[in-house]
This record gives C-alpha cells, sequence and structure tokens, in this order.
C-alpha cells in the first residue's frame, strides 16, 4: 500500500524559514517523480514544485519559485520542501504527492501537513 | 502559464441523477509524445484529493465504472451517472503536460 507522511508543519513568522519532510512507503520510491501541491484554507488546489526520480531536475511555479527548494534523499525514502521567506499567501495545507512518469501527476496524495505564516 | 478553466463552480444533483463537469485549458494539453496529461480528482470534505481519471479517459485503480472523462485538446468532461452520496465534494481537472495546474474546482452537492 502507497503511504506518504508529511510532517514539520506549524506556525511560522513572516519572513521567517520551515522545512517539511515526507516518508514514503509501500512503492519503489526511487522510480517516481514526487511533488508537493498546497490548499490555503477554503480555496482550490495549487501546484508548488515537481522532482525528478534521480532528483537531478526540479521545477516550480513563479509564485514559489527562488524561496522553495524541493529535494529529496532516496536512500531514506523522504521528500522535502525548503521554504524561505514565508509569506501570509504561503499559508495552507501542503501536501505531499506521487507522480506516476508518463501516466499521471499526483497519483497519490498524502493526509497533508498545515503550514500557518502569521506574526 | 496553462490556466484551467471549470464550470460550472457548483453543482447540485439528486441521488441517482447524472452530471456534467466542464474543463478547459488555455492551450492544447496534447504533449510531444503524443499523450494528453488531462486528470480529475476528487476531494470529498476533510481528505486529501484523491485521483479519479487520467489521460481524459483513464479511470485510476479502484474507480467505479460510473466516473468516466472525455475530451482532447482544450476541451474535457467528467461525467457521474447513478451519483451516489459517497460521490459528493469538490472535483478538480489538473494538467500535467506544461508543468502542472488545476481547475478552480466544482463543488458537488445534494438537491
Amino acid at each position: 500500500e502507497v503511504q506518504l507522511v508529511e510532517t514539520g508543519g506549524g506556525l511560522v513568522q513572516p519572513g521567517r524559514s520551515l522545512k517539511l519532510s515526507c516518508v514514503a512507503s509501500g512503492f519503489t520510491f526511487n522510480n517516481y517523480w514526487m511533488s508537493w501541491t498546497r490548499q490555503a484554507p477554503g480555496k482550490g488546489l495549487e501546484w508548488v514544485a515537481s522532482i525528478t526520480n534521480s532528483g537531478g531536475s526540479t521545477y516550480y511555479p513563479d509564485s514559489v519559485k527562488g524561496r522553495f527548494t524541493i529535494s529529496r534523499d532516496n536512500a531514506q525514502n523522504t521528500l522535502y520542501l525548503q521554504m524561505n521567506s514565508l509569506r501570509s499567501e504561503d499559508t495552507a495545507t501542503y501536501y505531499c504527492t506521487r507522480d506516476y512518469p508518463g501516466i499521471t501527476p499526483f497519483d497519490y496524495w498524502g493526509q497533508g501537513v498545515m503550514v500557518t505564516v502569521s506574526s | 502559464d496553462v490556466v484551467m478553466t471549470q464550470t460550472p463552480v457548483s453543482l447540485s444533483v439528486s441521488l441517482g441523477g447524472q452530471v456534467s463537469i466542464s474543463c478547459r485549458s488555455s492551450q492544447s494539453l496534447v504533449h510531444n509524445n503524443g499523450n494528453t496529461y488531462l486528470s480529475w480528482y476528487l476531494q470529498k470534505p476533510g481528505q486529501s484529493p484523491q485521483l479519479l481519471i487520467y489521460k481524459v479517459s483513464n479511470r485510476f485503480s479502484g474507480i467505479s465504472d460510473r466516473f468516466s472523462g472525455s475530451g482532447s485538446g482544450t476541451d474535457f468532461t467528467l461525467k457521474i451517472s447513478r451519483v451516489e452520496p459517497d460521490d459528493l465534494g469538490v472535483y478538480y481537472c489538473g494538467q500535467g503536460t506544461q508543468y502542472r495546474t488545476f481547475g478552480g474546482g466544482t463543488k458537488l452537492e445534494l438537491k
């Protein structure tokens, strides 16, 4: 059974940093691209970052480019999201998601972790 | 950037009825490899989203055949037949052809 478990959320002040982690199990982690997607309270879904299975390439939308960094440790089956210079508009539930190469993005989702940016 | 536009924003349905949700992209979703990476997701109340349909019309593992997807290029449709209580929630279309973007969502409620 595919499982994605996110940790690391919480309350952080504007301008500060936070790092999210996602531990994956139930599949061969280094065969899959991985992504982060977020959802602000009461709002829709927004893709945040993706990383290739090797970790050699990463992709971001303009809204987080230069502030967020996605990375992975294939030996530990763990995905990360380093978030710097946080803003109030980054307040959201962050989901770790798996991409099935050549088939579909986001075939499995974690339960999500809440990040609140507020002074 | 590819903009995904879903209509309607909300939909009321009677149990056992049928509904359609439309999703339009600002540019063609046909990838260089010939595939069209258009997916549909359902987010039930209080839950994470789940994949229903991928590559326009393929049902994900365990998804009922009451859900069907169709379309091509820039226009896509999700149909749900014989609506059940467990189908209620917010439906999102999403594209994976050029990076990733989602539609704004369609809330399905009981009439």
